[in-house]
C-alpha cells in the first residue's frame, strides 16, 4: 500500500530532551516535507526537500533540523524541545514532475508535548 | 507566496451543493490554486488543482475567473461525510513552498 508513515504517533517529553520524528515513504516521491499545525494557525510549512542531500527552509524552520539522506526518509530533529513546539506534525511527500510538485500525500501525523 | 482568505466556516444540510470561496488578490503568473480537506486527526487529502477557468474530477469542481483573484471550490450534493476542513493553497510548484491558511469548516447537517 502506497502511504506515508510517521513515528511516533505520540509523544511527550520534558524540555530540552532531543527527539526524532521519523517519516519514510514508499512511493518513491522526490518532494518531501514538514508542517506543524496548530489551532487556528492551520498548517505551517517547517522544512522541505526536493530529493536526497537537498532542504530548504519553509515558514517556520526555527528550532528544526532536517536531514535527507535517502530518498523514502525525511527525519525531523528537535535538538532542544521547548514547549512552544507542542503541537501536531505532519510530514508529506510528493512526485516531481517536470520540475513541479502535484498533490502531496500525508502521514497520519505526530502529536506532541513539550513540557 | 501568495497568502489566501478564506471563510472561518460554513453550515450546509445533505444534498445541497456547497460552494466556499478563496481570495488570493496577489496571486502570481505561476501560482496554482489547489484544495486539500482534512477530517480531525488526520493529514490533509487532495482533492483538486487547477490554474484557470474550470477544472472537474470526480470529487469536486473548481472555478476560477479570468483575473484569478479568488477561486470557488463546488462540492456536488454533499452528505455527513464532508463535514471537514477545505484549504485553499496558492503557491508555485516549481518553488516548492506552502501556505496553507486556516481553512473553512464546513458542517454539514442531516
Amino acid at each position: 500500500e502506497a502511504q506515508v508513515t510517521q513515528n511516533p504517533r505520540y509523544l511527550i517529553t520534558v524540555t530540552g530532551k532531543k527527539l526524532t520524528v521519523t517519516c519514510s515513504q514508499n512511493m518513491n516521491h522526490e518532494y518531501m516535507s514538514w508542517y506543524r499545525q496548530d489551532p487556528g494557525l492551520g498548517l505551517r510549512q517547517i522544512y522541505y526537500s526536493m530529493n536526497v542531500e537537498v532542504t530548504d527552509k519553509g515558514d517556520v524552520p526555527e528550532g528544526y533540523k532536517v536531514s535527507r539522506k535517502e530518498k523514502r526518509n525525511f527525519p525531523l530533529i528537535l535538538e532542544s524541545p521547548s514547549p512552544n513546539q507542542t503541537s501536531l506534525y505532519f510530514c508529506a511527500s510528493s512526485p516531481i514532475v517536470l520540475a513541479k510538485t502535484y498533490e502531496q500525500y500525508f502521514g497520519p501525523g505526530t502529536r506532541l508535548t513539550v513540557t | 507566496l501568495a497568502k489566501t482568505t478564506q471563510p472561518i466556516s460554513m453550515d450546509s444540510y445533505e444534498g445541497q451543493e456547497v460552494n466556499i470561496t478563496c481570495s488570493h488578490n496577489n496571486i502570481a503568473t505561476n501560482d496554482y490554486i489547489t484544495w486539500y480537506q482534512q477530517f480531525p486527526s488526520q493529514g490533509p487529502r487532495f482533492i483538486i488543482q487547477g490554474y484557470k477557468t474550470k477544472v472537474t474530477n470526480e470529487v469536486a469542481s473548481l472555478f476560477i475567473p479570468a483575473d484569478r483573484k479568488s477561486s470557488t471550490l463546488s462540492l456536488p450534493r454533499v452528505s455527513l461525510s464532508d463535514t471537514a476542513v477545505y484549504y485553499c493553497l496558492v503557491g508555485e510548484n516549481n518553488f516548492n513552498k506552502f501556505y496553507f491558511g486556516s481553512g473553512t469548516k464546513l458542517n454539514v447537517k442531516p
